[in-house]
Formats: structure tokens, sequence, C-alpha cells
């Protein structure tokens, strides 16, 4: 079946704009995460929602990130007021239940701001 | 508090095996895993361990756990260019279902 995909694959965007990132995992799955990856700070986790329980924001790194999971299936990350710090990889993983099933990796939105 | 080392880069000849080596500090880790990326491409889980286990064998792939000093190593025997890639090492705990990954380890396979 098909896996774990994310849109759009590469965006640039200028600093001070918004942006939005979208992730469908795999049909089934319950569980979402979303992480970064960039040169400086490797991979990092930074929310993760499980069916209808309330996500957990702990990686987060600033109020200008948010996420949400619609109808708990597809789910997007916003980013406000991008600053050229937030340029990175952006991987969404989804997994059949919660924090013991293994976690299945898209493809990755990269995000450059200029 | 939560970390992952890992070394960051390995480069064998073809044919060869590749050991890659990480080191954690959580405990109460449950799950420990290896995932592969290769260039401008996500991350393909290669295999995983349950703590309680000391070894997975998953054909040219070996898994080793040493719980008492908490590391994991990845032996991957008759090493090939496709091998090439970064590999990172990850581990989640049983309260939360977030990973912890390592820097990575950057695998270099030489004809």
């Amino acid at each position: 079946g098909a896996g774990v995909s994310q849109s759009p694959s590469n965006k640039v965007t200028e600093k001070g704009k918004d942006v939005e990132l979208r992730c469908d995992p795999i049909s089934g799955h319950t569980a979402l995460y979303w992480y970064r990856q960039s040169l400086g700070q490797g991979l990092e986790f930074l929310i993760y929602f499980q069916g209808n329980s309330a996500p957990d924001k702990s990686g987060l790194p600033s109020d200008r990130f948010s996420a949400e999971r619609t109808g708990g299936s597809v789910s997007t990350l916003t980013i406000q007021r991008t600053q050229q710090e937030d340029s990175a990889v952006y991987l969404c993983a989804s997994s059949l239940s919660g924090s013991t099933d293994t976690q299945y990796f898209g493809p990755g939105t990269r995000l450059t701001v200029l | 508090g939560e970390d992952v080392e890992q070394s960051l880069f390995l480069s064998v000849r073809e044919g060869d095996s590749s050991v890659i080596n990480c080191t954690y500090t959580d405990s109460s880790s449950t799950y420990l895993y290896w995932y592969k990326q290769e260039p401008g491409a996500g991350l393909q889980l290669l295999t995983y361990i349950f703590s309680n286990m000391d070894m997975k064998q998953d054909q040219r792939l070996t898994v080793l756990l040493n719980k008492k000093d908490k590391h994991l190593s990845l032996r991957i025997a008759d090493t090939q260019t496709g091998d090439s890639a970064i590999y990172f090492c990850a581990e989640r705990t049983s309260n939360t279902g977030k990973l912890i990954f390592g820097q990575g380890t950057t695998l270099q396979v030489k004809p």
C-alpha cells in the first residue's frame, strides 16, 4: 500500500511569511509524528498525535509552530512568521497505534527561508 | 535526560563488514531502532530490537544490544556500495511515542 506522503516536497519562502506543510499518513495508522532535520540540530521531535488524545507538543521550538490533525488522518504543520533558522527538512511519520509501534517516515518537505 | 550518541563517519571496503555503534543514556528505553537515509530520501526503517533482547539478526544485518552499558551496534555483513548512506540509531521510551535520534553515522563504502 501507499506510504506516508508529504507535500510540498520543496518550499522556498521569504522571512516573515507563514507556511503550511502537509502530511498524509499510512491509511489506518492512528499515530502521527512530526520531526525536523537540520544541519545544526540533527533530527528533532516536534509533535505527536495519537488518536483523539491531546497531542504531545513538547518538541515544538516556539509558539510560531503549530500543528493540527483533522479527522484523525491528514496533518498540517504551520510555521508563522518564518525565520531563517526554520530552514530544515520537515519529516512526518505514522505508526499503527501508539508508543510501541514502528514509525514509518515520509520523504520530507525541504523548507528554505530566505 | 535523553541523549543518543553515534560516531559521525565510517569508511569500509566493499565486501568487508561494517560496524556502526551507538550509545544512549535513558535506561527506560524500550525499543531501539536503526534507520537508513540515502541522499535526498526519507528515513527507511532497517531493523529494531526490544530492550529485553541481546541480539537480533536479519539477513546481512546483526543488531547487538548491551543494556548494562547502554550500547547498541549494527553490523552489516558483506557491505556493498549500495549500503552507502547515513545510519541513525534511535531510542524510544515506554511512556512516550517520540523517537530520540543520534546524529547519524555516514557510511562510505569504497569499491
